[in-house]
């Protein structure tokens, strides 16, 4: 149980251009899902919180304008890049939460490259 | 602030060995929450275990097992029996916070199993 899946796995993208990654709790209800982003050989840092049916909290320095999460059902979280450029590039990891204080259950992941 | 410590870029160990992968952590919170994740080169992360603030004993799952010191604020993961699978990164994280634990991973270990 708790698989998560992110759609799509990789994605190559023109500057400029917008780009639209779905997360999706396939056997369970996430109340919360997160959003991360890994760089090559780095940690994952957390860059939002969502919870269902309401406003994403942000992380201090990341652009909500320009990250934008929606987390309309509690089986689907979308994170859209907008206006991607090349230092966008990176690993996009999203995790759900069934509950309070639960364990985190992460995607596969989704690798961002903005030529 | 929330701080997590994984002093060991990268770790060798012989096949069917034990391995102790080092995890310190640093909070003001009375109550938090102590996980490992591996992360393979396919970059999905996998919950291995958690161990609660509040939790007496040490958390154990299959041949993981969580060497829970509260006192010296270390939470170090001892994989038992070593298989050339287990080779991947792994990341010590911690949540607290009110609502579903944030996360905030150290900056991971390499472990590296030799036939």
């Amino acid at each position: 149980g708790a698989v998560v899946s992110q759609h799509p796995s990789w994605v190559i993208c023109k500057s400029g251009t917008s780009v639209k990654i779905e997360c999706r709790s396939l056997d369970f209800q996430a109340t919360t899902m997160f959003w991360y982003r890994q760089f090559p050989k780095q940690s994952l840092m957390l860059m939002a919180t969502s919870n269902e049916g309401s406003k994403a909290t942000y992380e201090q320095g990341v652009e909500k304008d320009k990250f934008l999460i929606n987390h309309a059902s509690l089986t689907l979280s979308t994170l859209t890049v907008t206006s991607a450029h090349p230092e966008d590039s990176s690993f996009y990891i999203c995790s759900g939460s069934r509950v309070v204080l639960d364990t985190q259950y992460f995607g596969p992941g989704t690798r961002l490259t903005v030529l | 602030a929330q701080k997590i410590t994984q002093t060991q870029p990268g770790m060798f160990v012989q096949e069917k060995e034990a391995v102790t992968l080092d995890c310190t952590y640093d909070t003001s919170d009375q109550s938090y929450g102590l996980f490992w994740y591996k992360q393979p080169s396919s970059g999905e992360m996998i919950f291995l275990i958690y161990q609660g603030s509040y939790d007496e004993q040490n958390a154990t799952e299959g041949r993981y097992s969580l060497n829970f010191q509260k006192a010296r604020k270390s939470a170090n993961l001892v994989i038992s029996a070593s298989q050339l699978g287990d080779s991947a990164m792994y990341f010590c994280a911690m949540g607290s916070g009110a609502g579903s634990y944030q996360l905030t991973f150290g900056k991971g270990t390499k472990l590296s199993v030799i036939p």
